[in-house]
């Protein structure tokens, strides 16, 4: 049974350019969250995806856009980079109405902005 | 005020000892409580999650949960080098619509 994978596991950009990471849900698993975490952070919240729509977005600006294919995988989009952008980025999958099973989190992509 | 707080440590414990990790969140309706273990470099790992006040035990680990005075810990009996990491805490918020809001973590070091 896969878990959560996420491509690539490392990346580096320069400021301005922009990234597509990517996510494959846990077997079984429909819903997709992102989450940013910065060094010696909590994760930061992104947005979350379900039914291929976006259901709930935290405090991110319009450069971080996504998207959720039929077959539930995801991929988080940020443009016009900045320094700020570089962390580990977190793709996570649940089942709606199993939330309180908690989330199963993918390795993570690691962007370094330069 | 931070919605989920913890002490960001580091908390340093003699191998064997009990280590003992807290988290308190704000007045808000909260549902559902997890505690995940992240490891430097890697993604966070669930461990316990607790729903109800008391305590819930699963193998070395007990969480304990008191929503009456809004706090969740986490204790680690015989605790063992391989237990160094940083433990996060996380809660679901009832009108959050099932979104994990985080603590910073706390950083914890066992010493052999």
């Amino acid at each position: 049974d896969a878990g959560v994978t996420q491509s690539p596991t490392h990346l580096i950009k320069t400021r301005g350019q922009q990234v597509t990471l990517r996510c494959s849900p846990k077997s079984g698993h429909d819903t997709v969250s992102w989450y940013q975490q910065a060094l010696g952070q909590g994760p930061q919240f992104i947005f979350q995806y379900y039914e291929e729509e976006e259901r709930q977005r935290g405090n991110f600006p319009d450069r971080f856009s996504g998207h959720q294919f039929p077959n539930y995988s995801s991929e988080l989009n940020v443009n016009a980079l900045l320094l700020g952008d570089s962390a580990l980025y977190l793709c996570a999958s649940s089942l709606p109405g199993k939330i309180n099973y908690g989330y199963t989190f993918g390795s993570g992509t690691r962007l370094t902005v330069v | 005020q931070k919605e989920v707080e913890q002490n960001s440590g580091p908390l340093s414990v003699p191998e064997g000892a009990i280590a003992s990790l807290n988290c308190t969140y704000s007045d808000r309706v909260s549902q559902s409580f997890f505690w995940y273990r992240q490891y430097s470099g890697k993604s966070p790992e669930l461990i316990m999650s607790i729903y109800s006040n008391g305590d819930k035990e699963d193998g070395r680990f007990t969480a304990q949960l008191n929503k009456a005075s809004q706090y969740v810990s986490l204790l680690i009996r015989d605790s063992q080098p391989s237990d160094s990491a940083t433990y996060l805490c996380a809660v679901i918020l009832m009108d959050s619509n099932y979104q994990l809001i985080w603590g910073a973590g706390t950083k914890l070091i066992i010493k052999p």
